[in-house]
This record gives structure tokens, C-alpha cells and sequence, in this order.
């Protein structure tokens, strides 16, 4: 079975500045998607940016980008110029090609302070 | 824009009570899921179905049990809530590629006393 580790439970970071959250999974199999999601307090779980295994370019959403390491099983995900509504709760998510069967990390609720 | 609704945001039940959690997608998506998320454990997947009438158990089903007579709509069973399943319950809706991205309802909080 897939399993997803985000070992940050909580950060925080000043406006405008960079963070980066940490993602690593293990899995067996050689093509898969990887996602990040965020939910605001109170607020519907959003995509914020998704990655094919099989593509060796980063993805970037803006000031979203990705850092996906594959040899490393690792995916995590940098926010550039962060903003007050960038404060969340961060989830890292994999997902084999063959399936629907998404599994999250615990989570890392990020803080952006003024 | 692509919404999912779920009946209520915030429930309260005894033990013992059946419950019903219902949700609703309007964008004709073949999958729907349920998903119960905890502090320091994530989402995780209680049942999924990919067509009408269609489901598949997910890491946790025991305790719970899932109807899809609609496309738009999954429900979420409860046959006698325990103060063990006192969770948020968030729903989602995807098209059938997985390559697609999930969309979620803004959850429910169920609370069981």
C-alpha cells in the first residue's frame, strides 16, 4: 500500500516571504499522480497543484511550484511571496494511474503571520 | 464552477442513532467519495463509487455503509452511530480519468454523544 509522510505538522512564515513543505511517499509502482491541497479554515478543500510521475519537468501554479524528486520519493511544495490567505492546512496526496484511490499525508498547517 | 454540496455542516447525534450524510455534485462526475479526516491522520477513504449503484469499500468502511441510486448523489450511512465516529466527513466528486483532480464538499462535522 501507498503511503504519504508530511513530517511538518505545523509552520509558519512571514508575508512575502518563501516556505517549503515537505512531502514523501513509497510506492512500488513507476507512473502515479501527486497532488497538493488546500483547505482554508472553515473553507473547501482545494487543488493547488498536480504532478505526472512520468514528467520530469516541475510543476508551477504562479507562486506554487513543486520539487519532485523521484529517485527520493519526495514532492514538496514551495510558496513564493506568501500571502495571509495562503494560511491553511496543507495536504500532499498520491494516487496510482490504474485507480481513484487518493491517499493524503496528515497534513502541515502553515501560518502566514503580517 | 464545479460545486459539491454536502446536507449539513455541523450534526449532532446520540449513540445508537442512524444517520444519514448526504452529498451532491452538479458537474455529471462518475466517481464519488467519502472521506473522514482527523487531526494527525489526514484524509482517509471510507468508500468510493464509480457509476450508479456502483461502490467500493475504501481503508475504513466498518461502521458505515454508502447508497448511489443517482449519479448526482452519494449518501453516507451511519447504521448506529458510535461516539467513535465523532469525525468531519468530506465529500468529493471526480470524472472517472484519475488524472483528474478531486473536488470536495465543504465537510460535515458530525459529532456523536
Amino acid at each position: 500500500a501507498q503511503t504519504v509522510t508530511q513530517s511538518q505538522p505545523e509552520m509558519s512564515v512571514q508575508e512575502a516571504e518563501t516556505v517549503t513543505l515537505s512531502c514523501t511517499y513509497d510506492t512500488s509502482e513507476n507512473n502515479y499522480y501527486l497532488f497538493w491541497y488546500k483547505q482554508p479554515p472553515s473553507r473547501q478543500m482545494i487543488l493547488v497543484i498536480r504532478q505526472e510521475a512520468y514528467k520530469q519537468q516541475n510543476a508551477t501554479e504562479n507562486r506554487f511550484s513543486v520539487n519532485f524528486q523521484k529517485a527520493a520519493k519526495s514532492f514538496s511544495l514551495k510558496i513564493s511571496d506568501s500571502q495571509l490567505g495562503d494560511t491553511a492546512m496543507y495536504f500532499c496526496a498520491f494516487m496510482k494511474l490504474d485507480n481513484n484511490d487518493m491517499r493524503f499525508g496528515a497534513g502541515t498547517r502553515l501560518t502566514v503571520k503580517p | 464552477d464545479v460545486k459539491v454540496t454536502q446536507s449539513s455542516r455541523y450534526l449532532v447525534k446520540r449513540t445508537g442513532e442512524k444517520v444519514f450524510l448526504e452529498c451532491v455534485q452538479d458537474m455529471d462526475h462518475e466517481n464519488m467519495f467519502w472521506y473522514r479526516q482527523d487531526p494527525g491522520l489526514g484524509l482517509r477513504l471510507i468508500y468510493f463509487s464509480y457509476d450508479v449503484k456502483m461502490k467500493e469499500k475504501g481503508d475504513i468502511p466498518e461502521g458505515y455503509s454508502v447508497s448511489r441510486e443517482k449519479k448526482e448523489r452519494f449518501s453516507l450511512i451511519l447504521e448506529s452511530a458510535s461516539t467513535n465516529q465523532t469525525s468531519m466527513y468530506l465529500c468529493a466528486s471526480s470524472y472517472r480519468n484519475p488524472s483528474y483532480e478531486q473536488y470536495f464538499g465543504p465537510g460535515t462535522r458530525l459529532t456523536v454523544t
